[in-house]
Order: C-alpha cells, then sequence, then structure tokens
C-alpha cells in the first residue's frame, strides 16, 4: 500500500520569507514523487516530480523539492514566497509498480500575507 | 488545444436521482481517472481506465460507475445518489507509452446532494 501524510493543514508565512511545506511517504520500491498547486474553484496544476537521478528538483514558478530517500520525505521550498502562491498544495507518489494508482495527500493550505 | 474538459461545473441532486459526468480530453491519452475531493481528505481515487474498453477500481468506488467506449471520454455515472456523495469531482488523464507521469486535471464538477 502506499500513502503520503502531509502534517500541516496550514502554513503562513510573510511575503519575502522562505516557504516549506512537508511531504512525507510511504511506498513499496522507489517513488515517484509529485507535487500540485490547486488555486480557488480550479482544477490542480503540476508544479514539479521526482522519478529519479538529481534529490533536487527545480519546477515552475521558482519552486523546487528535495527528495530524501533515508526520511521518506519530498518537502517543497520556495526561497522567497510570494502572496500569489496563496493557494492549496498537494503531494502525491505512485509506486511504479501501481501505474494506475496516485495516491494524494490531504493538502496543505499556503497562506502568504503582505 | 482543450486539455481536459468536464460537465457540468455544477451540479444538485435529490436522493436517489442518477446523473453522469462528463470528461472528455483532447490529447490522446490513454490513461483517465475520476477523483473526488472533500475537505481534510485530499483527493481519492473513484475509478480509472488505462484504455479504450479497459477501467479498473480506485479506493472509493462505490456508488459509481464507469465506461470508456473510445479514447476521449470517461463518464462517471451516479446510479442512486447519496448526501455522502457530495463533493467536488477531477477528472484527470495523463500519457502513458511515453512515460510522462504527470496528471493533467480538469475544472471539477461540483455536485450537491440533498
Amino acid at each position: 500500500a502506499q500513502s503520503v501524510a502531509q502534517p500541516e493543514d496550514q502554513v503562513n508565512v510573510a511575503e519575502g520569507n522562505p516557504l516549506t511545506v512537508k511531504c512525507t511517504y510511504s511506498v513499496s520500491g522507489n517513488p515517484y514523487l509529485f507535487w500540485y498547486v490547486q488555486y480557488p474553484n480550479r482544477g490542480l496544476q503540476f508544479l514539479l516530480k521526482y522519478i529519479t537521478g538529481d534529490n533536487l528538483v527545480k519546477g515552475s514558478y521558482g519552486f523546487e523539492a528535495e527528495f530524501n530517500k533515508s526520511q521518506t520525505s519530498f518537502h517543497l521550498k520556495k526561497p522567497s514566497a510570494l502572496v500569489s502562491d496563496s493557494a492549496l498544495y498537494f503531494c502525491a507518489v505512485r509506486s511504479p509498480d501501481s501505474w494506475g494508482k496516485f495516491q494524494f495527500g490531504a493538502g496543505t493550505q499556503v497562506v502568504v500575507t503582505p | 488545444n482543450a486539455g481536459v474538459t468536464q460537465t457540468p461545473k455544477f451540479q444538485v441532486l435529490k436522493t436517489g436521482q442518477s446523473m453522469t459526468l462528463q470528461c472528455a480530453q483532447d490529447m490522446n491519452h490513454e490513461y483517465m481517472s475520476w477523483y473526488r475531493q472533500d475537505p481534510g481528505m485530499g483527493l481519492r481515487l473513484i475509478h480509472y481506465s488505462v484504455g479504450a474498453g479497459i477501467t479498473d477500481q480506485g479506493e472509493v468506488p462505490n456508488g459509481y460507475n464507469v465506461s470508456r467506449s473510445t479514447t476521449e471520454d470517461f463518464p462517471l455515472r451516479l446510479l442512486s445518489a447519496a448526501p455522502s456523495q457530495t463533493s467536488v469531482y477531477f477528472c484527470a488523464s495523463r500519457e502513458v507509452t511515453s512515460g510522462a507521469n504527470v496528471l493533467t486535471f480538469g475544472a471539477g464538477s461540483r455536485l450537491t446532494v440533498l
């Protein structure tokens, strides 16, 4: 079975400060890991993914994430948050052996204040 | 290129009524899926399909039927709606053969069952 945990329901950060959204996972084998963002009344948009290779992956809008196999984590980061980054962020995992099923976390609401 | 199109965007049903949520994609994606989004629970997979004529159950399939007669369309049917099916429904597709792994989401369909 595969699972994803996002331990924070909400993250509050001031504009210009670093932003981190946490994600840990459980999956058999090597994981495929993803971050998606959802703006109000919209569908999810892809931000970045880790499949293999460099543990630090860069994605859209200045976001990056670091895959840590020993800690089974894939935290999303942005060095300097913008008010426009306020949204709902989802971490997702898929096992290479379960290619039909993506498992999503519960989501973390990010609020960036001016 | 319209991507993934869902209709209707909003629907109100009475308990026991039936309806179909439509999903169409124009990207020739082999894989299509339906998720429901509920507060604090993230996205949960209902059903998915890996090609025309092939469907499989996800995490929460009870009360929902699907079929895949063409590559483009993947309708979700509620045979006898229940208040527990009040949710926001998302259709998502992805290319399989290239191994891209990234899901493309529709804008969502908000369903209320009274």
